[in-house]
């Protein structure tokens, strides 16, 4: 069965230290995957999607086939990127997306 | 540029009724997905619309009906509620530039509502 998994909820780190979210997937197809960002009191955005290997606010993700992985890492956090994370799992060919259950970073100053 | 808008914000429902939940495309957008986030969760995919016909669906049951109009505007109907439906309700649309299909080859951005708190007592 498809699933995606984000094994820490909550993630802290002092700023200007490396971050790296986690996130595992479970798909036997072709994967999509995206990362989602809601900051406090904002509405749900797309950060960055693997296939355009593109970063974003210093943020980059690599899609990992053989470890299902797809982590999101920054090298030098800032207390603007506190917030909550979502990775995602886009399956096609069932027009259908899976969400995590998030990661909520939080940068100390 | 208007963004998604959705409404109500806040509704409280008892079991066994029936709901209506509104979304309104941002403009240009043809594609309309929900979600249902509870709380402490992922958003769960519940179906998504493109031109006004269903284009996929998560797991959710028959209860769950949605409807797009030629605006492009959408609800979400959800009978006989049950206490595990309270949830916030995201809709989200897209330009639908893949022709519809989910995300095909990550073309479409989703941009999200405010969301729907449902509370069901």
């Amino acid at each position: 069965a498809q699933r995606v998994t984000q094994p820490e909820k909550l993630l802290s780190v002092f700023k200007g230290a490396p971050v790296e979210l986690k996130c595992n997937y479970s798909y036997s197809g072709s994967p999509e995957l995206f990362w989602y960002v809601q900051y406090s009191r904002q509405r749900l955005q797309l950060l960055l999607r693997h296939i355009s290997r593109e970063s974003i606010k210093g943020f980059t993700a690599d899609l990992n086939k053989g470890e299902t992985s797809f982590h999101l890492k920054k090298p030098f956090a800032q207390e603007e990127d506190s917030a909550m994370y979502y990775c995602a799992l886009l399956y096609s060919s069932a027009s259908k997306i899976i969400f995590g259950s998030g990661t909520r970073l939080s940068i100390r100053p | 540029e208007t963004g998604v808008t959705q409404s109500p914000t806040h509704l409280i429902k008892t079991r066994g009724q029936q709901v209506t939940l509104r979304c309104s495309s941002q403009s240009g957008h043809n594609t309309v997905s929900w979600y249902q986030q509870a709380l402490g969760q992922g958003p769960q995919f519940i179906f998504q619309y493109y031109r006004e016909e269903e284009n996929g669906r998560g797991n959710f049951p028959p209860r769950f009906s949605g409807l797009q109009f030629p605006n492009y505007s959408s609800e979400l109907n959800v009978n006989a509620l049950e206490l595990d439906d309270s949830a916030l309700y995201l809709c989200a649309s897209s330009p639908g530039t893949s022709g519809g299909r989910f995300g095909a080859g990550g073309t479409d951005t989703q941009y999200f509502g405010p969301g729907t708190r449902l509370t069901v007592l």
